[in-house]
């Protein structure tokens, strides 16, 4: 069975280049997570999907950041536009279908963007 | 005040030695907690959740303390691949189904020979 599974590890862009993440969820898992980690610092939520709707979305930023986990294939995270300052660790988890708060989460290796 | 306080670091310990983090959250309606690690900017992985009747895992022990707001994480016998950062992790709410919890920002430990 499968990890999350997150591409690509490393990404570089230059700034004002587009910048698209995937995350592939674990097998059987229908809830993503997607996470922002800043140098030094703790990470952040960011947006929560379930396939093809996007539940909360109230850590994203609100311009040039979406999200999207459409019915087939992976969830994506998009930033347009790339600024330094969204230089981070990106990291996407995944859980299943919640029946107990305790549920843990699952997470992908991350996708380590760098904006030049 | 943040939701989630931790003392970032880093404890600098000899192997052998024991040693406890605290963590500190501001919302008294908070579900759930967890303890997770992390190396080097690597995934998160869970240590363990925390109870209210504290819980023990080998030589990690947690304890949650409702009344004062804090959880802790206790690490006997300190090996050097216990050196990680320790994130706490606290469930503000159960947000109507899903685990929108809140990361601290890290505790660092390093095990010195």
């Amino acid at each position: 069975n499968a990890g999350v599974m997150q591409n690509p590890r490393h990404l570089v862009r230059r700034r004002g280049q587009e910048a698209r993440l995937r995350c592939s969820p674990m097998k059987g898992h229908s809830h993503v997570y997607w996470y922002r980690q800043l140098p030094e610092e703790g990470l952040k939520f960011m947006v929560y999907l379930q396939k093809e709707n996007i539940i909360d979305e109230s850590g994203m930023p609100k311009e040039r950041f979406s999200a999207e986990f459409p019915k087939e294939g992976p969830s994506i995270l998009r930033i347009q536009q790339v600024v330094r300052g969204d230089s981070a660790a990106y990291f996407c988890a995944s859980s299943p279908r919640l029946r107990d708060r305790n549920e843990k989460l699952f997470f992908g290796s991350g996708t380590q963007l760098s904006v030049l | 005040r943040k939701e989630v306080e931790q003392d970032p670091g880093p404890f600098n310990v000899p192997e052998g030695a024991t040693v406890a983090f605290n963590c500190t959250y501001s919302n008294s309606a908070s579900q759930s907690f967890f303890w997770y690690r992390q190396d080097c900017r690597k995934e998160p992985k869970l240590l363990m959740s925390v109870y209210s009747s504290g819980n023990e895992d080998g030589r990690f022990t947690a304890q949650l303390n409702r009344a004062s707001q804090y959880i802790s994480l206790l690490i006997r016998d300190s090996k050097l691949s216990d050196s990680a950062t320790y994130l706490c992790v606290v469930n503000p709410s159960y947000s109507g189904g899903y685990q929108k919890v809140t990361f601290g920002i890290g505790t660092k430990l390093q095990v010195i020979p």
